[in-house]
């Protein structure tokens, strides 16, 4: 089945450095990729959707130079956290859908801990 | 807005128990309806769904009906394993995006003894 490969798994990172995680999808081509939050004892909160070739779209309240999304190909997008801090620290987790889009084609990531120190 | 509730964890329960986790919505229209399961270290993987009122869905054991009176789609399963420990995420699709998003639950862990 389809396979979503997010890495790194969990990362350690000091105040104002910047921090990529990539999601790829590895045995199919995702034309849309989404990219959550979850906090502790929260729900999965969407940040944006991105889609290849194109500027992502950010829900509201997220900011877009904090959170850079790339989705340059069909098989990987990642996302930047810039000039991080503790508040970013999360759990950040992506997820793709197949080039057919089908409505249940959403293939999630295992996810990356942030911590920022 | 779409949002959706489900119970807070941990749910603790014996092998061959009988499982419930509800989980209601508040959504505009007939959003589609699923239940995630999220294993140690893994992604989220559907567990299954619905599309319309009355709708059952069933995988692996699991079911889960669409109650449009009620606004909700309780997860059971009439005799869990160990192998069933994993946190749950009930969500929604609203039909106001052109189904192209997932509203999230906060998630239920379940936890299953020997």
């Amino acid at each position: 089945g389809a396979v979503v490969s997010q890495h790194p798994s969990w990362v350690i990172c000091k105040s104002g450095t910047s921090v990529k995680i990539e999601c790829r999808s590895l045995d199919f081509q995702a034309t849309t990729m989404f990219w959550y939050r979850q906090f502790p004892k929260q729900s999965l909160m969407l940040m944006a959707t991105s889609n290849e070739g194109s500027k992502a779209t950010y829900e509201q309240g997220v900011e877009k130079d904090k959170f850079l999304i790339n989705h340059a190909s069909l098989t990987l997008s990642t996302l930047t956290v810039t000039s991080a801090h503790p508040e970013d620290s999360s759990f950040y987790i992506c997820s793709a859908r197949d080039e057919a889009g089908s409505l249940y084609g959403y293939t999630f990531g295992s996810g990356t801990r942030l911590t920022v120190v | 807005g779409d949002s959706v509730t489900q119970m807070e964890g941990p749910v603790t329960l014996s092998e061959e128990a009988f499982l419930t986790i509800n989980c209601t919505y508040t959504a505009t229209g007939y959003p589609s309806l699923f239940w995630y399961v999220q294993y140690p270290g893994e992604g989220l993987q559907l567990l299954l769904k619905a599309t319309k009122a009355d709708d059952k869905g069933s995988n692996k054991g699991f079911e889960a009906t669409y109650r449009k009176e009620t606004t909700s789609f309780h997860l059971e399963k009439g005799s869990v394993q160990v192998s069933d420990s994993a946190v749950y995420f009930c969500a929604l699709s609203p039909p106001n995006t052109g189904f192209q998003k997932l509203v999230f639950g906060t998630g239920t862990r379940l936890l299953v003894s020997p």
